[in-house]
């Protein structure tokens, strides 16, 4: 069964420090893709990333940085110099090979404090 | 750059009611999806539909709920009966194809907010 746990439920950190959001998937499936989004206070939902399974390279984008580890089946996401603006919740998300749907974890809500 | 869009923003409607949300997917997308929100929850896939029919539908998609691409750029999803618990933010996704060998990425649009009062 397929499955996204993000344990941290909320986290608040002073602006300018980095801040790790933790996720861990499961999946019996060797082809799956790992996502993040974000979702402002406005309640969009806003793509970051997408990363297919046999892409373990991790990905910088600006402040915005992506450990996807097999290993240990976790697909981290940080935010360096944090900034106000990236006050959001954020959700890793799922898809397996042959299906659909996206599958969300509950969402990391960061605040971050000026 | 084009985008999905969702109309309305916010809809507030009685227990009972019959309520249709709408949404306009990018226009050379084939796949077309659902999901809902409950608020402070996380988001939920309700169905997908390509090719003029379903294609996977979730155990929340019961018989209250029905998707249709009535013409060549809306697709909607009509809930018959609301309840109370269908109180969500309602997100329209579209894709290109969900090629098996390749990634593939759903663009969602900005939501709407269905209240049942």
């Amino acid at each position: 069964a397929q499955k996204v746990t993000q344990a941290q439920t909320e986290i608040s950190v002073v602006e300018k420090e980095d801040v790790t959001l933790d996720c861990v998937y499961e999946t019996r499936d060797t082809t799956y893709y790992l996502f993040w989004y974000k979702q402002p206070p406005s309640g969009e939902l806003v793509f970051l990333i997408r990363r297919n399974s046999f892409d373990e390279q991790n990905e910088i984008s600006g402040r915005y940085s992506w450990n996807f580890q097999k290993s240990t089946s976790s697909f981290n996401f940080t935010i360096t110099a944090s900034q106000v603006v990236d006050s959001a919740v954020y959700f890793c998300a799922l898809s397996e090979e042959g299906d659909d749907k996206i599958i969300f974890g509950k969402g990391t809500r960061l605040h971050i404090l000026p | 750059e084009p985008e999905v869009t969702q109309t309305p923003s916010h809809q507030v409607t009685q227990m009972g009611q019959e309520v249709i949300l709408r949404c306009v997917p990018i226009s050379n997308h084939l796949y077309f999806y659902w999901y809902r929100q409950i608020l402070g929850q996380k988001v939920e896939f309700l169905v997908s539909f390509y090719n003029n029919e379903i294609s996977e539908k979730s155990e929340i998609f019961d018989d209250q709920f029905s998707v249709e691409r009535p013409d060549g750029s809306n697709f909607t999803l009509k809930i018959r009966s609301t309840k109370l618990e269908d109180s969500a933010m309602y997100f329209c996704a579209s894709s290109t194809t969900p090629d098996r060998l390749s990634s593939y990425e759903q663009y969602f649009g900005p939501g709407t907010r269905l209240t049942v009062t």
